[in-house]
């Protein structure tokens, strides 16, 4: 596709229930990322895909929060037990990495995560 | 990794000069600048990046002094549909940007 697609654009869940969220990169990126943004925030990052593996995990808040990668391509961020504090906005992006370096990130439209 | 410090929120005009100045007194030798723009209810969308001196594009400017600590941006001709947060970031690698809260950005009529 054009751009970094995102689904579903709005979850409500009950507390306990297991969520997925799946982000569809931009054809080519081989570097996508997971962020979590809460209203007024910044956004906090959750983890980081170079290919299908995952160099880094650190920003995963808990161990009910997991993700993968695969065929260098679509992810999904699963969330499992929900509890009321994972209420945010899950924004994916992907990019071109050249040598580590930035390039511009290019971010999806976000799942608004609702639980209740 | 270096932290950012911006003002939480600015007002303008339309057809006006908007400059936001951000600090980053503990950026690395290897470290680049870079500023994203965020609407309601969008992810962020990339304006500009910049290492030093300075970096002019279609849709804003960007300037950097000798010794990097601080950076600007610089919108020129504002409009009311430039009324948004913008992020300075800086690091190497994007997973490593730490995302402040931002400036919010209002520009009234």
């Amino acid at each position: 596709g054009a751009g970094v697609s995102q689904s579903p654009s709005n979850k409500v869940t009950e507390k306990g229930k297991d969520v997925e969220l799946r982000c569809d990169p931009i054809s080519g990126h081989t570097a996508l990322y997971w962020y979590r943004q809460s209203l007024g925030q910044g956004l906090e990052f959750l983890i980081y895909f170079q290919g299908n593996s995952a160099p880094d995990k650190s920003g995963l808040p808990s161990d009910r929060f997991s993700a993968e990668r695969t065929g260098g391509s679509v992810s999904t961020l699963t969330i499992q037990r929900t509890q009321q504090e994972d209420s945010a906005v899950y924004l994916c992006a992907s990019s071109f990495v050249s040598r580590g370096l930035n390039t511009e990130a290019f971010f999806g439209q976000g799942t608004r995560l609702t639980v209740v | 990794l270096a932290k950012t410090t911006q003002p939480i929120s600015m007002d303008s005009y339309e057809g006006q000069e908007v400059n936001i100045t951000c600090s980053h007194n503990n950026i690395a030798t290897n470290d680049y600048i870079t500023w994203y723009q965020q609407f309601p209810s969008q992810g962020p969308r990339f304006i500009i990046q910049g290492y030093k001196t300075k970096v002019t594009n279609e849709v804003a400017s960007l300037f950097i002094p000798a010794d990097r600590k601080s950076s600007t941006l610089s919108l020129p001709r504002v409009s009311l549909s430039d009324t948004a947060v913008y992020y300075c970031l800086v690091g190497v690698s994007n997973y490593q940007l730490i995302w402040g809260a931002g400036t919010k950005l209002i520009i009234k009529p």
